[in-house]
This record gives C-alpha cells, structure tokens and sequence, in this order.
C-alpha cells in the first residue's frame, strides 16, 4: 500500500539558510511523487511532481527535489529561505490510486 | 488559471444538523475530491468522483456522502453532523479521465467547520 512519511513536523531555519525538507514513501511500483504547499488561511498549492521522467524536479519558487529510489526519497530543497516560505508542505504519493498525503512539516523561517 | 470555490469558509452547526458543503470548479475537469485536514494527521481522502454521477469512497467515509450531479459541482453531505467532524474540509479537482492520477489537483481554499 502507499504511504509517505515526512520526517519532523516543525522545522525552523534562517532566513537565507538551506531548506530541507524530508519525505519517504513506501510503493509496491513506481510511484508519482509531489510536493504541496499551503500557505496560511489557504488551499493547496502544487510546489513539484515527479512523474518518471527526470529524477531532479524544479517546482516553483526555487525549490526542487531528487527522486531517489535506492533510499525511497523524495526530499524537498532550496538553497536560499525567504520570509515568504513560512508554510506548511506536504508531500504526497500516487501510484495506481488517488493521492496519499504526508501529515506536513511546517516550516518557519528566522529573520 | 483553474479557480475551485467553496461556498463557505467558516461554519458553524450544531450536532445533528444536516450540513452541506458545496464545491464549484471552473476549468472542466473530470476529478474532484472532498479531503478534510486535522492537526498533525495531515489530509485524509473522504470521497472522490471521476465523472458526474459517480462517486468512489476515500479512506473515511463514515459519517458523509456526496452528491455530483453536475460536472462543475461536488457536494459533502454531513448526514448528522457530530463533534468529531469539526475539522478544515478541502475541495480538489484534476483534469483527465479514468483516474488518471499523476494529474495536479487544484484545491478550494477550505471550508473551517465548527460543530457544537
């Protein structure tokens, strides 16, 4: 069955820092991956998605994440936090049925 | 751009009412999804529709059941509202035909449900 599991609820970096944001998934066949964004008092937004074509994704605002099957990663990254990154993110699986979300990492950024 | 309203976004109920929360999609799309999100259980599938009348239950369908009877339109249906159902309902809907799964979906910016 398909799961995902985001490792750390909270995470809090400075602004200009690295993003690191970690996401496993479990899959019995290759999965579609993504990365959602909510922003506070709104909807989700699509950040990213794998589909089997590039193994390095670019989403928008900067950030982009590796497909790695060996480790069944799907970990989110941007090099440099804004302010204006301060969410929540959820990552997501899908292979033969609707998605599966993560149950999010928030993410705060320091001035 | 795709736009998905809700029809509300704060209500407040009281146990045992009927509640109806509405979905409208703009951008013709085949998917739409009803999910609810708590605190740290992040967004759980209730129901799903593929196609206008159809419906596939999510992975908590106890306690609601949808309506689709337009193709722009999806509706959650709380029977009997109960305490345990105060949460944040998100609509979504996705574009192409027969599940096709690695499709974006594009959610309504949530409805912040209140039950007393």
């Amino acid at each position: 069955a398909q799961s995902v599991t985001q490792l750390g609820s909270h995470v809090s970096v400075s602004e200009g820092a690295l993003v690191l944001l970690r996401c496993n998934y479990s899959s019995s066949v290759p999965p579609y991956l993504f990365w959602y964004v909510q922003y506070p008092n709104q909807g989700l937004q699509l950040l990213l998605k794998y589909t089997s074509a590039a193994t390095l994704v670019k989403g928008i605002n900067g950030f982009e994440a590796e497909f790695k099957k060996s480790e069944t990663s799907f970990h989110l990254t941007k090099p440099s936090a804004h302010m204006s990154d301060a969410a929540e993110y959820f990552c997501a699986v899908s292979e033969s049925a609707p998605l599966v979300f993560g149950k999010g990492t928030r993410l705060s950024v320091i001035a | 751009d795709v736009k998905v309203t809700q029809s509300s976004r704060y209500l407040v109920k009281r146990t045992g009412e009927k509640v109806f929360l509405e979905c409208v999609q703009d951008m013709d799309h085949e998917n739409m999804f009803w999910y609810r999100q708590d605190p740290g259980l992040g967004l759980r599938l209730i129901y799903f529709s593929y196609d206008v009348k159809m419906k596939e239950k999510g992975d908590i369908p106890e306690g609601y059941s949808v309506s689709r009877e337009k193709k722009e339109r999806f509706s959650l249906i709380l029977e009997s509202a109960s305490t345990n159902q105060t949460s944040m309902y998100l609509c979504a809907s996705s574009s192409s035909t027969l599940k096709s799964w690695w499709e974006t979906q594009y959610f309504g910016p949530g409805t912040r449900l209140l039950v007393l």
